[in-house]
């Protein structure tokens, strides 16, 4: 399958826990995006690289959210001391960008946390 | 941010076309329209995407109106497994933005 993939696909941790989750982009995508959803919301966004430089964040991305892309390859999304609220699935996708054209993203099936 | 309205839901009998609209009134010429669905436990998939002309794939049809202020999805012919959230994003060109609304549920009856 060369599709975004995502591990963990579920998780569930205690209040004040902290969890990481990992993308794989589809191979060669130079864009990393990272959403976030809750029930009966559509994907929020969080945060974003082109190749390893994180180029925008999104104001829901709190200090306690820390997301990497070293060499611009996979990425992690770590949450720190984790609240309830911070319960929710989170996507991954990515995107070639090749300049001023229409931009595709494609999703990954989504990490599914519980805070508990 | 140019915005979308769909409808909450829909309901479509199988076999038969449906047609999900959306309307994008403030939309601007560098913006594209892009069409996802999501299904249960999912993440978005990617539909059909366009800029100006109607557009056809293996999934589905996009047909824009000629002022692109409004869009229509359809599904030619539907099946249980097109039941789904579909979401209509504008997605201007050269940007990171894709901004999601709540969609349209479809209930696809058999």
């Amino acid at each position: 399958d060369t599709g975004v993939s995502q591990d963990p696909r579920h998780k569930i941790t205690k209040r004040g826990q902290n969890v990481t989750f990992r993308c794989d982009p589809i191979s060669e995508h130079n864009r990393l995006y990272w959403y976030r959803q809750t029930l009966g919301q559509g994907p929020e966004f969080l945060t974003y690289f082109q190749n390893e430089a994180q180029l925008e964040k999104s104001r829901l991305l709190s200090d306690r959210f820390s997301a990497e892309r070293p060499k611009g390859s996979f990425s992690t999304l770590e949450i720190q001391r984790t609240e309830q609220g911070d319960s929710a699935m989170y996507l991954c996708a990515s995107s070639f960008y090749r300049g001023r054209t229409g931009n595709t993203i494609y999703f990954g099936e989504g990490s599914w946390l519980t805070v508990v | 941010d140019a915005k979308t309205t769909q409808p909450n839901s829909m309901e479509s009998n199988e076999e038969e076309p449906v047609h999900l609209p959306c309307n994008h009134s403030t939309i601007s010429g560098t913006d594209y329209i892009h069409w996802y669905r999501q299904l249960p436990s999912q993440g978005p998939e990617y539909v059909i995407h366009g800029l100006t002309s109607n557009v056809n794939n293996r999934m589905a049809s996009l047909a824009i109106a000629e002022d692109r202020k409004s869009s229509t999805l359809i599904l030619h012919r539907a099946t249980l497994r097109d039941a789904a959230v579909y979401y209509c994003i504008l997605h201007t060109s050269g940007t990171y933005k894709y901004i999601f609304g709540t969609g349209t549920r479809l209930k696809v009856l058999a």
